[in-house]
């Protein structure tokens, strides 16, 4: 399996303002996720990190409100914009392709609150 | 939706008991894999069954896949106090990358 890491862990941030949340993998991986979880819900993907070019996001997220950079295959980061109560949530990242399995493996999560 | 659909949605029971949570889905998919998500925190990953497979074990968890039926099933054998957690499926997405996950069942093993 791979060891991922997440930085920060949780922050409580001021509605307006923006977090920007990485991840680091210890060994290079095909692909790299975000997903959010909201309070007492399932695991939501907001976008694909594609190194060297745009995010793909999915149905519902955007790239002015979620902006995702990856410039290499062992680190991506998501920043969460112009904050409202409502992006309350952990958001993961997560990876495939360690040691080019297919087994998906996941961050320790951001816990996020905004007020 | 191609979100599936795990039941039961709540399961209580005793140390030493067995728990079965099954996951349903909707497309045909190449793999599924469930993961226990302790408190809030990030998902671990418990099994990948592909869609070749009918059963893989891994010290006390059983995953079944049938994919005549699009439906899998965890059995965790003799459970312990620390099998207190949430458990999710998650299936690829039509792309055949990502995962979509169900809304997960949560255990709570009592001693």
């Amino acid at each position: 399996s791979a060891v991922i890491s997440q930085k920060p862990s949780r922050d409580i941030c001021q509605r307006g303002t923006s977090l920007t949340i990485q991840c680091q993998v210890d060994s290079q991986v095909t692909m790299m996720f975000w997903y959010r979880q909201q309070p007492g819900q399932s695991l939501t993907l907001i976008a694909t990190a594609n190194q060297g070019s745009e995010a793909t996001y999915e149905s519902g997220f955007v790239i002015d409100k979620f902006p995702i950079s990856r410039p290499n295959l062992t680190f991506s980061t998501l920043t969460v914009s112009n904050m409202s109560p409502e992006d309350s949530s952990i958001y993961l990242c997560s990876v495939v392709g360690v040691g080019g399995l297919d087994e998906q493996y996941f961050g320790p999560g951001t816990r996020l609150t905004v007020t | 939706s191609q979100q599936g659909e795990e039941d039961p949605q709540a399961l209580s029971i005793q140390e030493g008991e067995n728990a079965t949570m099954n996951c349903s889905y909707k497309t045909s998919i190449n793999n599924l894999q469930w993961y226990r998500q302790n408190s809030g925190r990030g998902l671990v990953h418990l099994i990948l069954i592909r869609s070749n497979e009918r059963e893989k074990h891994s010290g006390r968890l059983r995953v079944t896949l049938d994919t005549s039926k699009k439906s899998s099933s965890l059995l965790i054998t003799a459970s312990r106090a620390a099998d207190t957690a949430s458990y999710f499926c998650g299936f690829p997405d039509q792309a055949g990358t990502a995962l979509i996950f169900g809304k997960g069942t949560t255990l709570s093993v009592s001693s």
